[in-house]
């Protein structure tokens, strides 16, 4: 059964930094695509950041690109994101989801999403 | 610019059927989306890839309840025989060379 799970959501205020983690398993992590993808409260969904399978390819949203790093480690399974300098409109919750298509394309699975609150 | 385009509402009674609606872009009308359901408080979930050509592949345990078509640069997603747990944000996302876009977001009531 594929599995994602986010961690590291909090309260952080303006200007400051956090790393979200999003552990997988039960398929072979090393083979997908991933994504970040963000919903402010009471908004719609929003992709943040893409990353292909051996870290060749790395694209993100204007609106965080030189502020976010999206980073994985395949031997451990794990998806990350870097956030610094962060702003209110950065408040949401962050999902990953995996990308099947090495090509990049939709996504096929989600994970439960974890809450990511700025503010002083 | 790749933008998708959704109706924010839509509602149909229990038992009905309901056909939601995705538009691309102009120039963009062969492009693939996909359909996501997002139940109250939950994450979403992935429902089916959409092709132009109007086939498509469901993810896991999805019912054959859900099914999709599609009309030039419209891709819709219809929902027979609508049950309680439909009720749910409906939201289509497509792709293009180094950006991923998701439309707005249809809210489903069911009645």
């Amino acid at each position: 059964e594929v599995q994602l799970v986010e961690s590291g959501g909090g309260l952080v205020q303006p200007g400051g930094s956090l790393r979200l983690s999003c552990a997988a398993s039960g398929f072979t992590f090393s083979s997908y695509n991933m994504n970040w993808v963000r919903q402010a409260p009471g908004k719609g969904l929003e992709w943040v950041s893409h990353i292909s399978s051996r870290s060749s390819n790395k694209y993100y949203a204007d609106s965080v690109k030189g502020r976010f790093t999206i980073s994985r480690d395949n031997a451990k399974n794990s998806l990350y994101l870097q956030m610094n300098s962060l702003r209110a409109e950065d408040m949401a919750v962050y999902y990953c989801a995996r990308d099947p298509n090495p090509g990049g394309s939709y996504f096929d699975y989600w994970g439960q999403g974890t809450l990511v609150t700025v503010s002083s | 610019q790749l933008v998708l385009t959704q109706s924010p509402s839509a509602s149909a009674s229990l038992g009905a059927s309901v056909k939601l609606t995705c538009t691309l872009s102009s120039g963009h009308s062969s492009y693939a989306i996909a359909w996501h359901q997002q139940q109250p408080e939950k994450g979403p979930r992935y429902l089916m890839k959409l092709n132009s050509d109007g086939s498509h592949s469901k993810g896991d345990g999805i019912p054959d309840r859900f099914s999709g078509s599609n009309s030039g640069a419209e891709r819709y997603l219809t929902i027979s025989s609508l049950q309680s747990e439909d009720e749910a944000d409906y939201y289509c996302q497509t792709w293009g060379t180094d950006n991923w876009v998701f439309g707005g977001g249809t809210k489903l009531t069911v009645l």
